[in-house]
């Protein structure tokens, strides 16, 4: 299965500041079609799951654009401009190229 | 608007069976992939299974497979979850997200195995 590490595992941060949260996995996201499959998603408290991002990059609609995806192959990141209070939860990268399909193990934001 | 509504959870001993439905509205249900992803409590989320448009294909996590089976009746807009010989360490809410990058969610229901 492929292994998906995210780092930090917990984000203290200062309210207008930016985040920044790591994600890695351990084989190649990239498909035969040469498409990349990479998820976020947002977890507040008591709340299911959101997708931020698809596809490494893509905004969902509704998404403020001061969340952004990057990265390739391996390597990804998930960042936010500038924090706001609503931005607490849990954060989740997910695979979509290999089967099973698989998740990081999370990284909490909060507010310092 | 995609609305998912998941039903069935409940208290199930240890070894005993239960089965989850998903109730999909908002959209064109027998266009879309499914999935069933679940989380412990406290815990982080963990794929169990997808199942594809016209309920042809499946695919599970291994920690379920021949325990649990998706299947779905595209007739009723509906994503079913039957989970056999089930296990203390399974209790979780399980949520049904659509198409094959999770793209939305419903609000879960929970499912307690114990004695």
């Amino acid at each position: 299965d492929v292994v998906m590490t995210q780092s930090p595992l917990s984000l203290p941060v200062t309210l207008g500041q930016p985040a920044s949260i790591s994600c890695r996995s351990s084989q190649s996201l990239v498909y035969s079609n040469g498409n990349t499959y990479l998820n976020w998603f947002q977890q507040r408290p008591g709340q299911s799951p959101r997708r931020l991002i698809y596809m490494v990059s893509n905004r969902d609609s509704g998404v403020p654009d001061r969340f952004s995806g990057s990265g390739s192959g391996t390597d990804f990141t998930l960042k936010i401009s500038r924090v706001e209070a609503e931005d607490v939860g849990v954060y989740y990268c997910m695979q979509g190229t290999h089967w099973p399909r698989t998740f990081g193990q999370g990284t909490k934001v909060e507010i310092k | 608007q995609v609305h998912l509504v998941e039903s069935g959870g409940g208290v199930v001993q240890p070894g005993r069976s239960l089965r989850l439905s998903c109730a999909a509205s908002g959209f064109t249900f027998s266009s879309y992939a499914m999935h069933w992803v679940r989380q412990a409590p406290g815990k982080g989320l963990e794929w169990v299974a997808v199942i594809s448009y016209d309920g042809s294909s499946q695919k599970y996590a291994d920690s379920v497979k021949g325990r649990f089976t998706i299947s779905r009746d595209n007739s009723k807009n509906t994503l079913y979850l039957q989970m056999d010989g089930l296990r203390a360490e399974e209790t979780a809410v399980y949520y049904c997200a659509r198409d094959w990058s999770c793209s939305d969610w419903g609000q879960g229901t929970l499912v307690t195995v114990s004695s």
